[in-house]
């Protein structure tokens, strides 16, 4: 049972275009939720997380949107250029020491010049 | 400039042989993750541990083991490798307290089993 759905699978989108990946999630005690950003031949990154206290965060270009009652969790990345292209990957985690992070199966964003 | 080392980016095997991955992380972190990444399966738990000679299994530990004598290494083995388990390793490490979830990545060991 796959306890974090992505979506799309993969997003091609032109420069200067909004990106947006959803994410959505089965289990109500997560409360931690984070993305992950990979660029070929390195491990993934932290990009950007929220929690269920506030329904939406911005860092730069990158803003997540957070629904609780719906159990989704979305990344846009505003103005995107191509050197946003990259697997992205959002992920899932009760909060606590010994909690551990449950990942999506990510989705390749292509971002055309 | 914190670091998670994973000492092979690529190795090439044969079936039935013992394999080695290392990690080495110099953060002092409590936690350490190793994950298998494969396309359209997105990043797999293999095992983790939270402190020195302590292990957990994760969601797919089946033909895998570890060892973790120091808090910087972890080390993950396949006593028998097969073609199966041709991927991508990732190891991960998070300090404890509020920040286990924050997980530094390293670069990935790609292992090929022929």
């Amino acid at each position: 049972q796959q306890q974090v759905k992505q979506s799309p699978q993969s997003l091609i989108v032109q420069k200067g275009g909004i990106s947006i990946i959803n994410c959505a999630y089965e289990n109500t005690a997560f409360d931690y939720f984070p993305w992950y950003q990979q660029f070929p031949g390195k491990g993934p990154a932290l990009l950007i997380a929220i929690r269920p206290d506030v329904s939406e965060k911005k860092e730069g270009r990158f803003t997540i949107s957070f629904n609780k009652s719906a159990k989704q969790f979305s990344l846009h990345i505003m103005d995107s250029q191509p050197g946003d292209s990259a697997t992205y990957f959002c992920a899932a985690s009760m909060d606590g020491a010994n909690s551990k992070l449950t990942f999506g199966k990510g989705i390749t964003l292509s971002v055309r010049p | 400039d914190v670091k998670v080392t994973q000492s092979s980016r690529y190795l090439v095997k044969r079936t039935g042989e013992k394999v080695f991955l290392e990690c080495v992380q110099d953060m002092d972190h409590e936690n350490m993750f190793w994950y298998r990444q494969d396309p359209g399966l997105g990043l797999r738990l293999i095992y983790f541990s939270y402190d020195v000679k302590m292990k957990e299994k994760g969601d797919i530990p089946e033909g895998y083991s570890v060892s973790r004598e120091k808090k910087e290494r972890f080390s993950l083995i396949l006593e028998s490798a097969s073609t199966n388990q041709t991927s991508m390793y990732l190891c991960a490490s998070s300090s404890g307290g509020s920040g286990a979830n924050v997980l530094t990545f390293g670069a990935g060991s790609r292992l090929t089993v022929l």
